[in-house]
């Protein structure tokens, strides 16, 4: 079946400009998560979803970043004014919540942004 | 707050020998805890995960791992690996299942013929 998809895979922006990241999770999966990767380093958590509410976003690293699910489903992690340091691998993952099933985070194939 | 530290950035190994990649964590409560790989150009795969029960977890290609609740361990092991277990490891620990993960940086494992 379908996994979690991610678009663009790649994305080169120049300083200042905005970028939109999109994720497709898995079909029917209630919980939605954005990490960050940035080189030689293992992920780190920005935001969790359940369905369209944002239930955490203690992750994200500056008001530069916002992430939504408008309708519970794809989401989108948006970066404004972007800075070298926002340079990284931005990973999406999906899941049914604790006691509906198999509760695995599935991921995506990562969008590498790279910011110039 | 959850922390996890991989002690060995690059694990190199030749092929049938046995391999451990190391893991520990912290916490102040209990946790739950997954070892993740992701092989070159593909994203990341669930390899085994520590629930409760038996402290011992097995995955379906020889991999094992082992929760050691004194020593905040959950080191990886293979007795003998294959050119095709050549990828990235993390560690990864969560406070609440189904909530958020804590990665480690990662063991790149190289098994050499």
């Amino acid at each position: 079946g379908a996994g979690v998809s991610q678009s663009p895979r790649y994305k080169v922006a120049k300083r200042g400009q905005d970028v939109a990241l999109r994720c497709d999770p898995i079909s029917g999966h209630v919980s939605l998560f954005w990490y960050q990767q940035a080189l030689g380093q293992g992920p780190e958590f920005l935001t969790y979803f359940q369905n369209e509410a944002q239930l955490d976003k203690s992750g994200l690293p500056s008001d530069r970043f916002f992430a939504e699910r408008p309708e519970g489903s794809v989401s989108t992690l948006k970066i404004q004014r972007t800075q070298q340091e926002d340079s990284a691998v931005y990973l999406c993952a999906s899941s049914q919540p604790a006691g509906q099933g198999v509760e695995e985070q599935y991921f995506g194939p990562g969008t590498r942004l790279t910011v110039t | 707050a959850q922390s996890v530290t991989q002690l060995d950035s690059q694990v190199p190994v030749f092929e049938e020998a046995p391999v451990e990649l190391r893991c520990n964590y912290s916490s102040s409560v209990s946790v739950y805890l997954f070892w993740y790989v992701q092989y070159p150009n593909q994203g990341l795969q669930l390899l085994l995960k520590y629930l409760s029960g038996s402290t011992l977890v097995e995955s379906i290609n020889g991999f094992e791992a082992e929760f050691n609740k004194s020593q905040t361990s959950f080191h990886l092991r293979k007795p003998s690996v294959h050119i095709s277990d050549t990828a990235e490891y993390f560690c990864a620990v969560s406070e609440v299942y189904g909530n958020k993960l804590v990665f480690g940086a990662g063991t790149i494992l190289r098994v050499k013929s």
